[in-house]
């Protein structure tokens, strides 16, 4: 399983844009890329996922470089809540024992 | 809203005690699982099934904790004889079966404590 690696906390504005990077040197060639967002007292929420170059939904963006050994997921224009904590993870393929690391805390400050 | 459930959202047990916590997922996914969160941390794979088959499960569960998945639906999680270390959030989550790892939907989880 490949490991990851992300900043344990970050703080920003509201309307800032965020970015997050995650390291994942060892990840292989049918992996890809997943990051969660949770709140306190909830489960964690699938934000976006992707395999390579750039994938972009309704709440975010995940820039993968060429050689994939680590992505950043862009959050634009942040607000209060989006204050929560942000997982990246590589899920080996098939999809099970998908492994949580400590994740990114970021605070969304006025 | 047919998301992810969990039953009971606390409990609160004394030492020693057993507690068992339930799970419906999604109805149509064929996987499930059991992840343990403490407070700071992320959530800690626990263990895994596909159908009614129990995959995986992870070296951290001591023999005190055993889940089933009876008919491949819903899940039972029970932990016997409590100990104070267990006090945690258990959540459960479920997934379609796909080539690549599709979407974990997770459960609000059961929040246990331990006196």
């Amino acid at each position: 399983l490949a490991k990851t690696t992300q900043p344990i906390s970050m703080d920003s504005y509201e309307g800032q844009e965020v970015n997050i990077t995650c390291s994942h040197n060892n990840i292989a060639t049918n992996d890809y890329i997943t990051w969660y967002q949770q709140f306190p007292s909830q489960g964690p929420r699938f934000i976006i996922q992707g395999y390579k170059t750039k994938v972009t939904n309704e709440v975010a963006s995940l820039f993968i470089p060429a050689d994939r050994k680590s992505s950043t997921l862009s959050l634009p224009r942040v607000s209060l809540s989006d204050t929560a904590v942000y997982y990246c993870l590589v899920p080996n393929t098939g999809g099970f024992k998908t492994i949580f690391g400590a994740g990114t805390r970021l605070f969304v400050k006025a | 809203d047919t998301g992810v459930s969990q039953d009971p959202r606390h409990k609160i047990t004394k030492r020693g005690q057993n507690v068992t916590f339930r799970c419906d997922p999604i109805s149509e996914h064929n996987r499930l699982y059991w992840y343990r969160q403490t407070l700071g941390q992320g959530p800690e794979f626990l263990t895994y099934f596909q159908n009614e088959a129990q995959l995986e499960k992870s070296r951290l569960l001591s023999d005190r904790f055993s889940a089933e998945r009876p008919k491949g639906s819903f899940s039972t999680l029970e932990i016997q004889r409590t100990e104070q270390g267990d006090s945690a959030m258990y959540l459960c989550a479920s997934s379609l079966n796909r080539v690549y790892p599709g979407e974990l939907f997770f459960g609000e989880g059961s929040r246990l404590t331990v006196l």
